[in-house]
């Protein structure tokens, strides 16, 4: 099946610790982008890539760190800077120019 | 002043309700527009486009007023499985980051 994966579903931080989320595509899309949801509120672009090794900072990139190094895979860790973590990470992929595309999240906890 | 407004809700209406949801964008360069539903704890699934003055699919119909700047989403005959948030995006064709979502309107369906 052709779709967006993400994992883990839950991932849990503790103080101090850098933690890593996956996204993985296979619709050959060029575009991904990830976005953080808080609790009753809309999407905020964290980082984006329109191509392989190349991406740019969102609206909230502070905290964040992300790598393009495969087509398919756009990873975004989230460092021990992000003082808030806790929220419901979004990875989405499209073609350029279409609308996009949603992974299933990653909800992150900090303990 | 957020690029796209919508008004957050909730609405609760009885099954086999009409309602309609409306958003407001700021960015005049926006060339197309999207109504995503999100359920609870999951992630945005695209509902319909709409690229000239408007769209209807089944039950949804959804306008657009650019001299107003000004989307709407209208649905018919309510069910209980419409229950969710809608998320009304803006595209700007040309744009890396391609869309800017609002917030979401929340819509209950009562049995």
């Amino acid at each position: 099946d052709g779709g967006i994966t993400q994992s883990p579903k839950y991932l849990f931080r503790k103080e101090g610790q850098n933690v890593t989320l996956s996204c993985e595509q296979n619709l050959n899309h060029d575009a991904m982008y990830w976005y953080r949801q808080d609790p009753g509120q809309g999407l905020r672009l964290i980082y984006y890539s329109q191509i392989v090794n190349d991406f740019q900072k969102g609206d909230i990139a502070e905290g964040y760190s992300v790598s393009r190094e495969k087509k398919e895979s756009f990873p975004l860790t989230v460092t021990s800077a992000q003082k808030n973590p806790t929220a419901f990470y979004l990875c989405a992929s499209s073609k350029a120019g279409e609308t996009q595309y949603f992974g299933p999240g990653t909800r992150l906890l900090v303990l | 002043r957020k690029e796209v407004e919508q008004d957050p809700g909730p609405f609760n209406v009885p099954e086999g309700a009409t309602v309609a949801f409306n958003c407001t964008y700021s960015n005049s360069a926006s060339q197309s527009f999207f109504w995503y539903r999100q359920d609870c704890r999951k992630e945005p699934k695209l509902l319909m486009s709409v690229y000239s003055s408007g769209n209807e699919d089944g039950r949804f119909t959804a306008q657009l007023n650019r001299a107003s700047q000004y989307i709407s989403l209208l649905i018919r005959d309510s069910k209980l499985s419409d229950s969710a948030t809608y998320l009304c995006v803006a595209y700007i064709s040309g744009s890396a980051r391609q869309l800017t979502f609002g917030s979401g309107t929340q819509l209950t369906v009562l049995p």
